[in-house]
């Protein structure tokens, strides 16, 4: 088990630009989630996933914010025209729907700072 | 809105000294997690319960599920500086509503 792996760690950006930030989730885990954390805040939920379905999306995911998982494995998580608002760790977490816990699993996050 | 509140914010205590953070809300808690929190990392998992009343202890941390499912504590005996860390809980009010709520945290710092 290798865990919730994010990519890329780290990305600064000019304003105005498009980001994508990839995610791997746990490989048994069929719920996948997206967060944003800014500081001295806990995480902010943004939309999850269901093998491939998208089946919920935070009123923070604004028009420019889009994600995706094709195949129910990995996922993306696209920000286009960025803004400085936007800076902020995004966090990406898994977890098996079968268990009753539903507890989410995260990776190490990207830090994006727009600039 | 469920909102999930955690105190104190801050807690800065001596190597030694022993701690309790909260976890309140005001929505019956479907299951809660407590997870650590470092710089520039993501959230690491510490626990989970689910059974109101539910005491688990993870090596000096001890963790207690309210009875109505509601608040919960974490308490750590004999605080060590590797416990300095940001400590957030999470809420599910619903296995089937697919996300967590989470507090703000607690910034805490053990001193040596």
């Amino acid at each position: 088990d290798t865990g919730v792996s994010q990519d890329p760690r780290h990305k600064i950006t000019k304003r105005g630009q498009n980001v994508t930030f990839r995610c791997d989730p746990i490989s048994e885990h069929n719920r996948l989630y997206w967060y944003r954390q800014t500081l001295g805040q806990g995480p902010e939920f943004l939309t999850y996933f269901q093998n491939e379905a998208q089946l919920e999306k935070s009123r923070l995911l604004s028009d420019r914010f889009s994600a995706e998982r094709p195949k129910g494995s990995f996922s993306t998580l696209e920000i286009q025209r960025t803004e400085q608002g936007d800076s902020a760790m995004y966090l990406c977490a898994s977890s098996n729907y079968r268990d009753i816990e539903v507890t989410q699993y995260f990776g190490p996050g990207t830090r994006l700072l727009v600039l | 809105t469920q909102l999930l509140e955690q105190s104190p914010q801050f807690l800065s205590i001596q190597e030694g000294e022993n701690l309790t953070v909260y976890c309140n809300s005001s929505s019956v808690f479907s299951s809660l997690q407590w997870y650590r929190q470092e710089p520039g990392e993501g959230p690491v998992l510490l626990v989970t319960v689910v059974t109101g009343g539910e005491v688990k202890k993870l090596k000096r941390l001890t963790f207690q599920f309210g009875d109505a499912r509601k608040d919960s504590s974490l308490h750590i005996t004999a605080a060590q500086p590797g416990d300095t860390g940001l400590y957030l809980c999470a809420g599910a009010f619903d296995t089937n509503a697919g996300k967590s709520t989470f507090g703000d945290g607690t910034t805490l710092t053990v001193k040596p």
